[in-house]
């Protein structure tokens, strides 16, 4: 069964600093894909990037880059110049084949003024 | 336009009542999923519909019952609801079940059972 790792439960950084949120997972599986979910406190789930595991190329989206290892099964989120509307709770997850998503249990990000 | 709406966004109800929660995306998704999110945690998935057929049910109580009127639609039908099921209760769409493809969340509907 996959499980997906989160062991930074909550971080702060101050604002315009970069900071990375880490990640694990565990499969047997060679074709699937990772992404990262922001919730803010309005609680809507938004995706920030999605990472395909046959792609070496990490993704970026403007600020956010993830750090994709394969091998370590390793997919960890990194936000450059964090602003204030970064604050959120981060979840890592895994989908395979058959489309369900497996979520971490997420970290909480607070962006200090 | 990724856009999936929900309402309403919040709902109090009693255990003996029977309430509809509504979801929609015009985007031709043909995969729409309900999930059910306790605070502090992740989402949990609940079912999935795939060309408006129910194709995954997580052995979801039957007090909770899933429709699909159409590709658009998704309700999710409440009936004798315990407090515990209090949550906020997500919808997501994607292109199509089977695919791999990227989930849309809507923001969701704010439940409390009493």
């Amino acid at each position: 069964a996959q499980t997906v790792t989160q062991s930074q439960p909550e971080m702060s950084v101050q604002e315009a600093e970069t900071v990375t949120l880490s990640c694990t997972y565990d499969t047997s599986e060679n074709n699937y894909y990772l992404f990262w979910y922001k919730q803010p406190p309005s609680r809507q789930m938004i995706l920030v990037i999605r990472q395909e595991a046959y792609k070496q190329q990490n993704a970026t989206e403007n600020r956010f880059s993830v750090n994709f290892q394969k091998a370590a099964k390793s997919f960890s989120l990194k936000i450059s110049d964090s602003q204030l509307g970064d604050t959120a709770m981060y979840f890592c997850a895994f989908m395979s084949r058959d489309d369900k998503i497996i979520f971490g249990k997420g970290t909480r990000l607070h962006i200090l003024p | 336009d990724t856009e999936v709406t929900q309402t309403p966004k919040h709902l109090v109800m009693g255990m003996t009542n029977k309430k509809s929660l509504k979801c929609e995306q015009h985007m031709g998704h043909r995969a729409m999923y309900w999930y059910k999110q306790k605070a502090k945690k992740p989402p949990e998935l609940m079912f999935v519909y795939s060309y408006e057929k129910l194709s995954i049910n997580e052995s979801v109580p039957s007090r909770f019952s899933p429709e699909c009127p159409n590709s658009s639609l998704l309700n999710l039908h409440l009936h004798a609801l315990q407090p515990e099921d209090s949550a906020l209760y997500l919808c997501a769409s994607s292109h199509y079940h089977g695919g791999e493809e990227t989930q849309y969340f809507g923001p969701g509907t704010r439940l409390l059972v009493l």
